[in-house]
Protein backbone atom coordinates (compact mmCIF):
# COMPACT_ATOMS: atom_id res chain seq x y z
CA UNK A 1 0.00 0.00 0.00
CA UNK A 2 1.34 3.08 -1.04
CA UNK A 3 1.58 6.19 1.85
CA UNK A 4 0.65 8.76 0.28
CA UNK A 5 -1.77 8.29 -2.99
CA UNK A 6 -2.39 10.49 -5.77
CA UNK A 7 -4.65 10.08 -9.11
CA UNK A 8 -1.94 10.37 -11.42
CA UNK A 9 -4.53 12.02 -13.99
CA UNK A 10 -4.20 13.92 -16.52
CA UNK A 11 -6.84 15.82 -15.26
CA UNK A 12 -8.28 18.47 -17.41
CA UNK A 13 -10.63 21.00 -16.77
CA UNK A 14 -11.90 24.41 -18.55
CA UNK A 15 -10.11 27.82 -18.15
CA UNK A 16 -12.50 29.66 -15.05
CA UNK A 17 -13.75 26.10 -13.67
CA UNK A 18 -12.82 24.51 -10.12
CA UNK A 19 -9.57 21.89 -10.33
CA UNK A 20 -9.97 19.57 -7.17
CA UNK A 21 -7.05 17.38 -6.51
CA UNK A 22 -7.20 14.82 -4.21
CA UNK A 23 -4.77 12.99 -2.30
CA UNK A 24 -4.82 9.88 0.58
CA UNK A 25 -2.26 8.85 3.56
CA UNK A 26 -2.34 6.33 4.92
CA UNK A 27 -0.28 7.07 8.31
CA UNK A 28 -2.87 8.44 11.05
CA UNK A 29 0.01 9.50 12.88
CA UNK A 30 0.53 12.58 10.30
CA UNK A 31 0.86 15.60 11.16
CA UNK A 32 1.85 18.33 8.62
CA UNK A 33 0.22 18.33 4.80
CA UNK A 34 1.72 20.09 1.85
CA UNK A 35 1.06 20.59 -1.25
CA UNK A 36 3.33 21.79 -4.04
CA UNK A 37 3.68 22.80 -7.78
CA UNK A 38 5.91 21.49 -10.37
CA UNK A 39 5.89 22.67 -14.05
CA UNK A 40 7.90 20.49 -16.61
CA UNK A 41 11.20 20.17 -15.87
CA UNK A 42 11.01 22.90 -12.70
CA UNK A 43 11.25 22.23 -9.74
CA UNK A 44 8.72 21.95 -7.05
CA UNK A 45 7.23 24.61 -4.97
CA UNK A 46 5.30 24.87 -2.41
CA UNK A 47 1.56 26.48 -2.92
CA UNK A 48 0.20 26.20 0.82
CA UNK A 49 -0.11 23.75 3.80
CA UNK A 50 -2.21 22.71 6.38
CA UNK A 51 -2.41 21.08 9.46
CA UNK A 52 -5.46 21.28 11.24
CA UNK A 53 -8.93 19.56 10.01
CA UNK A 54 -10.67 21.83 7.94
CA UNK A 55 -10.04 24.31 5.49
CA UNK A 56 -7.75 27.14 4.12
CA UNK A 57 -8.09 29.29 1.94
CA UNK A 58 -4.91 31.61 0.09
CA UNK A 59 -6.12 33.32 -2.95
CA UNK A 60 -7.41 31.06 -5.62
CA UNK A 61 -6.07 27.86 -3.58
CA UNK A 62 -8.04 25.91 -0.81
CA UNK A 63 -6.62 23.07 1.07
CA UNK A 64 -9.14 21.08 2.83
CA UNK A 65 -8.15 18.00 5.41
CA UNK A 66 -10.29 15.70 6.62
CA UNK A 67 -7.36 13.40 9.09
CA UNK A 68 -10.69 11.05 10.36
CA UNK A 69 -10.91 10.11 6.45
CA UNK A 70 -7.22 10.52 6.17
CA UNK A 71 -7.74 12.66 2.91
CA UNK A 72 -6.55 15.89 1.65
CA UNK A 73 -7.43 17.82 -0.96
CA UNK A 74 -6.58 20.88 -3.02
CA UNK A 75 -9.06 23.09 -4.67
CA UNK A 76 -8.09 25.32 -7.60
CA UNK A 77 -11.21 28.12 -8.22
CA UNK A 78 -10.90 30.50 -11.30
CA UNK A 79 -8.44 27.48 -13.02
CA UNK A 80 -6.21 29.49 -15.73
CA UNK A 81 -3.75 28.14 -18.33
CA UNK A 82 -0.81 28.74 -16.11
CA UNK A 83 -1.85 26.43 -13.46
CA UNK A 84 -1.29 23.51 -15.80
CA UNK A 85 1.64 21.33 -13.69
CA UNK A 86 1.73 18.26 -11.62
CA UNK A 87 0.42 18.91 -8.48
CA UNK A 88 2.26 17.56 -5.70
CA UNK A 89 1.11 15.88 -1.66
CA UNK A 90 3.39 15.52 0.76
CA UNK A 91 2.65 14.26 4.14
CA UNK A 92 4.83 13.77 7.17
CA UNK A 93 5.51 10.55 8.46
CA UNK A 94 6.26 10.21 11.94
CA UNK A 95 6.37 6.54 11.60
CA UNK A 96 9.28 6.45 10.52
CA UNK A 97 10.75 9.41 11.30
CA UNK A 98 9.58 12.98 11.67
CA UNK A 99 11.96 14.25 9.39
CA UNK A 100 10.44 12.97 6.77
CA UNK A 101 8.15 14.27 3.98
CA UNK A 102 6.25 11.46 1.81
CA UNK A 103 5.39 12.30 -1.43
CA UNK A 104 2.58 11.26 -3.87
CA UNK A 105 3.25 10.81 -7.51
CA UNK A 106 1.52 13.79 -8.02
CA UNK A 107 -1.59 14.69 -10.32
CA UNK A 108 -0.71 16.03 -13.97
CA UNK A 109 -3.17 19.22 -14.24
CA UNK A 110 -4.46 20.43 -17.56
CA UNK A 111 -6.52 24.02 -17.58
CA UNK A 112 -7.89 24.39 -21.28
CA UNK A 113 -7.98 27.71 -22.76
CA UNK B 1 21.86 34.88 -5.27
CA UNK B 2 18.34 34.15 -3.81
CA UNK B 3 16.87 30.79 -2.52
CA UNK B 4 18.06 27.41 -3.25
CA UNK B 5 20.78 27.21 -5.86
CA UNK B 6 22.10 24.41 -7.27
CA UNK B 7 24.88 23.54 -10.09
CA UNK B 8 25.48 22.11 -12.19
CA UNK B 9 21.68 22.04 -13.54
CA UNK B 10 22.55 19.43 -16.20
CA UNK B 11 25.23 16.39 -15.96
CA UNK B 12 26.39 13.97 -18.25
CA UNK B 13 28.67 11.24 -17.14
CA UNK B 14 29.93 7.90 -18.09
CA UNK B 15 29.92 5.04 -15.41
CA UNK B 16 33.09 5.40 -14.33
CA UNK B 17 33.66 8.82 -13.92
CA UNK B 18 33.37 10.77 -10.64
CA UNK B 19 31.37 14.21 -9.97
CA UNK B 20 30.27 15.76 -7.20
CA UNK B 21 26.76 17.66 -7.45
CA UNK B 22 26.21 21.28 -5.36
CA UNK B 23 23.49 22.99 -3.26
CA UNK B 24 23.65 25.98 -1.67
CA UNK B 25 21.09 27.70 0.35
CA UNK B 26 20.52 31.42 1.12
CA UNK B 27 17.62 31.22 3.59
CA UNK B 28 19.77 30.98 6.62
CA UNK B 29 17.98 27.82 7.53
CA UNK B 30 19.16 24.41 9.67
CA UNK B 31 18.31 21.47 7.34
CA UNK B 32 18.98 20.27 4.33
CA UNK B 33 17.96 17.62 2.12
CA UNK B 34 18.81 15.55 -1.16
CA UNK B 35 15.94 13.80 -3.29
CA UNK B 36 15.79 12.03 -6.29
CA UNK B 37 13.31 12.52 -8.82
CA UNK B 38 12.52 9.21 -11.45
CA UNK B 39 10.27 9.80 -14.10
CA UNK B 40 6.40 9.05 -13.04
CA UNK B 41 7.99 7.95 -9.55
CA UNK B 42 7.24 9.54 -6.33
CA UNK B 43 10.34 12.36 -5.30
CA UNK B 44 12.68 9.75 -3.00
CA UNK B 45 14.25 11.01 -0.24
CA UNK B 46 17.81 10.28 0.07
CA UNK B 47 19.78 12.08 3.02
CA UNK B 48 18.49 14.28 5.38
CA UNK B 49 21.11 17.00 7.07
CA UNK B 50 20.83 19.17 10.05
CA UNK B 51 23.07 21.58 11.59
CA UNK B 52 26.40 19.52 9.16
CA UNK B 53 25.28 16.86 11.00
CA UNK B 54 23.48 13.46 8.66
CA UNK B 55 20.25 12.41 10.49
CA UNK B 56 18.77 10.22 7.68
CA UNK B 57 20.49 8.33 5.15
CA UNK B 58 17.35 6.36 3.75
CA UNK B 59 19.22 2.78 1.84
CA UNK B 60 21.20 4.76 -0.63
CA UNK B 61 23.85 2.84 -2.38
CA UNK B 62 27.28 3.94 -1.37
CA UNK B 63 28.02 5.28 -4.72
CA UNK B 64 26.08 8.54 -3.78
CA UNK B 65 28.41 9.75 -0.80
CA UNK B 66 26.99 13.38 0.57
CA UNK B 67 28.81 15.77 2.32
CA UNK B 68 27.62 18.98 4.20
CA UNK B 69 30.92 21.12 5.55
CA UNK B 70 28.87 24.39 6.61
CA UNK B 71 24.45 24.36 7.11
CA UNK B 72 24.77 26.82 3.96
CA UNK B 73 26.36 24.08 1.55
CA UNK B 74 25.60 20.38 1.08
CA UNK B 75 26.92 18.44 -1.98
CA UNK B 76 26.16 14.95 -3.47
CA UNK B 77 29.99 13.03 -4.55
CA UNK B 78 28.89 10.44 -7.30
CA UNK B 79 31.16 7.41 -8.49
CA UNK B 80 30.73 4.90 -10.51
CA UNK B 81 26.72 5.50 -11.16
CA UNK B 82 24.55 3.09 -13.34
CA UNK B 83 22.20 4.24 -15.98
CA UNK B 84 19.50 3.76 -13.62
CA UNK B 85 20.85 6.70 -11.57
CA UNK B 86 19.82 8.88 -14.75
CA UNK B 87 17.09 11.39 -12.94
CA UNK B 88 16.52 15.19 -11.46
CA UNK B 89 18.08 15.56 -8.08
CA UNK B 90 16.89 18.05 -6.16
CA UNK B 91 18.30 19.65 -3.13
CA UNK B 92 15.42 21.62 -0.46
CA UNK B 93 16.22 23.11 3.08
CA UNK B 94 13.86 24.03 5.75
CA UNK B 95 14.04 26.14 9.13
CA UNK B 96 14.77 23.46 11.12
CA UNK B 97 13.27 19.29 11.32
CA UNK B 98 10.27 20.45 12.83
CA UNK B 99 9.42 17.26 14.91
CA UNK B 100 6.83 18.50 16.78
CA UNK B 101 4.85 20.14 13.90
CA UNK B 102 5.17 20.83 10.21
CA UNK B 103 8.04 22.46 8.37
CA UNK B 104 8.44 23.88 4.96
CA UNK B 105 11.14 22.64 2.52
CA UNK B 106 12.58 24.99 -0.74
CA UNK B 107 13.41 23.41 -3.38
CA UNK B 108 16.42 23.92 -5.75
CA UNK B 109 16.24 23.94 -9.50
CA UNK B 110 17.53 20.73 -9.50
CA UNK B 111 20.56 18.94 -11.48
CA UNK B 112 18.95 17.07 -14.53
CA UNK B 113 22.03 13.76 -14.21
CA UNK B 114 22.48 11.22 -17.30
CA UNK B 115 24.42 8.28 -16.54
CA UNK B 116 25.98 6.75 -19.92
Amino acid sequence: QKEVEQNSGPLSVPEGAIASLNCTYSDRGSQSFFWYRQYSGKSPELIMFIYSNGDKEDGRFTAQLNKASQYVSLLIRDSQPSDSATYLCAVNAPSGSARQLTFGSGTQLTVLP
Amino acid sequence: ETGVTQTPRHLVMGMTNKKSLKCEQHLGHNAMYWYKQSAKKPLELMFVYSLEERVENNSVPSRFSPECPNSSHLFLHLHTLQPEDSALYLCASSQDLGLAGGYTQYFGPGTRLTVL
